[in-house]
């Protein structure tokens, strides 16, 4: 499978704990991308990577959110200190972005579903 | 908010029939996506029109595009059950980050 794969699916945890989740793009993609979603409602952007350098985070990324892209291939979302709030599914997607153009086609991977109890 | 809105919330149709769903956005974007998401799921790209485009065509799926307007549609001809899940329009910001912005999305059931 060539697609982009997230690890673990699903994620529960007790409240104050940390949790880190994996995103692995598609081998040839540039950039990686980071969307939370809750229940009923579409994605919402949190960062985004263009090979290793993280050039843009939401303002839903509170302080105790950290992404890494380390070698510019897989991608690591860190949560600190986890409140219910963070309840959400956590989204990972990838392009490829070149010469030709930022038409920037985003596939998705299946998600991590993190429950907070 | 760029967020793209779309048109209804949720829809239900027979097998066979055609299902219409519409998008809204607020500011000048690049191009326009349409994703699909089974419960639970994670997203599945279905189309991209350029901000250039004004129609395209993939399999069942017809996606209009009207800049002037601000709006997209997405047909899905000749339903089928499989066809169930929600369908989001995703835009991207006119500035070199790219990021998507999502509506809430068409909940679509179609009853086989």
């Amino acid at each position: 499978d060539t697609g982009v794969s997230q690890d673990p699916r699903h994620k529960i945890t007790k409240r104050g704990q940390n949790v880190t989740f994996r995103c692995d793009p598609i081998s040839e993609h540039n950039r990686l991308y980071w969307y939370r979603q809750t229940l009923g409602q579409g994605p919402e952007f949190l960062t985004y990577f263009q090979n290793e350098a993280q050039l843009e985070k939401s303002r839903l990324l509170s302080d105790r959110f950290s992404a890494e892209r380390p070698k510019g291939s897989f991608s690591t979302l860190e949560i600190q200190r986890t409140e219910q709030g963070d309840s959400a599914m956590y989204l990972c997607a990838s392009s490829l972005v070149g010469r030709g153009g930022p038409y920037n086609e985003q596939f998705f991977g299946p998600g991590t579903r993190l429950t907070v109890l | 908010s760029q967020q793209g809105e779309e048109d209804p919330q949720a829809l239900s149709i027979q097998e066979g029939e055609n299902a219409t769903m519409n998008c809204s956005y607020k500011t000048s974007i690049n191009n326009l996506q349409w994703y699909r998401q089974n419960s639970g799921r994670g997203l599945v790209h279905l189309i991209l029109i350029r901000s250039n485009e004004r129609e395209k065509h993939s399999g069942r799926l017809r996606v209009t595009l009207d800049t002037s307007k601000k709006s997209s549609s997405l047909l899905i001809t000749a339903s089928r059950a499989a066809d169930t899940a929600s369908y989001f329009c995703a835009t991207d910001a006119h500035t070199g980050a790219n990021n998507l912005f999502f509506g809430t999305g068409t909940r679509l059931t179609v009853i086989p």
